[in-house]
């Protein structure tokens, strides 16, 4: 059983470029999150997707946008990178969220902006 | 606004040695609280969930507590072995959303 898997595992961008980050969930999950985890900072919440709708959305601007495909996978996008946007990106699935208990996360993107 | 707070930032311990993680939240009506691993450039790992009417969650050399209405909680780590070497995070879930917020992170050594 597969568990959350992401592509890239990294990726190197320059200031003003656009990137796009993908997520399929683990076997039998249809809810996704994604965070944002700088170095030496704990995660913080980007987004959360469910029946392919952004249902909760953190303090991030909107840059930053995603999609929930009817597989349940997901991609995150990020418009007009900036310096600070260099961090490890991580996605997360449960079943049905909003009442569930474990999140089960992937090993993450590693994004670099030059 | 939910804040959570981490000590210590870093721990170095001989191998063998219990040792104890702290978290605290500044909301307490939370849904549930979990403490995680992460390796370096990893993602996370769940080592235990405990819900809101929970006082304890053991998981082999694991044992974490929750004390809500302090807005605590403690993972206790018996007799550590260098392949406990990670961060540990601990992060609450709001009971009016869905969001986990995590706090920095504690991260522990221990040496051979």
């Amino acid at each position: 059983d597969a568990g959350v898997t992401q592509s890239p595992t990294h990726l190197i961008k320059t200031r003003g470029q656009q990137v796009t980050l993908r997520c399929s969930p683990k076997s039998g999950h249809d809810t996704v999150s994604w965070y944002q985890q700088a170095l030496g900072q704990g995660p913080q919440f980007i987004f959360q997707y469910y029946e392919e709708e952004e249902r909760q959305r953190g303090n991030f601007p909107d840059r930053f946008s995603g999609h929930q495909f009817p597989n349940y996978s997901s991609e995150l996008n990020v418009n007009a990178l900036l310096l600070g946007d260099s961090a490890l990106y991580l996605c997360a699935s449960s079943f049905n969220d909003w009442l569930s208990e474990k999140l089960f996360f992937g090993s993450g993107t590693q994004l670099s902006v030059l | 606004k939910q804040e959570v707070t981490q000590i210590p930032a870093a721990l170095s311990v001989p191998e063998g040695e219990n040792l104890v993680l702290n978290c605290s939240f500044t909301d307490s009506a939370i849904y549930n609280l979990q403490w995680f691993r992460q390796d370096p450039g990893k993602g996370l790992t769940s080592l235990l969930l405990i819900q809101s009417s929970q006082r304890e969650q053991t998981s082999g050399r694991l044992n974490a507590s929750l004390d809500k209405s302090s807005g605590r909680s403690t993972l206790y780590i018996a007799a550590s072995q260098p392949g406990d070497s990670a961060t540990y995070l601990c992060a609450v879930k709001e009971t009016s959303g869905s969001r986990l917020t995590f706090g920095e992170g504690t991260q522990l050594t221990v040496n051979p």
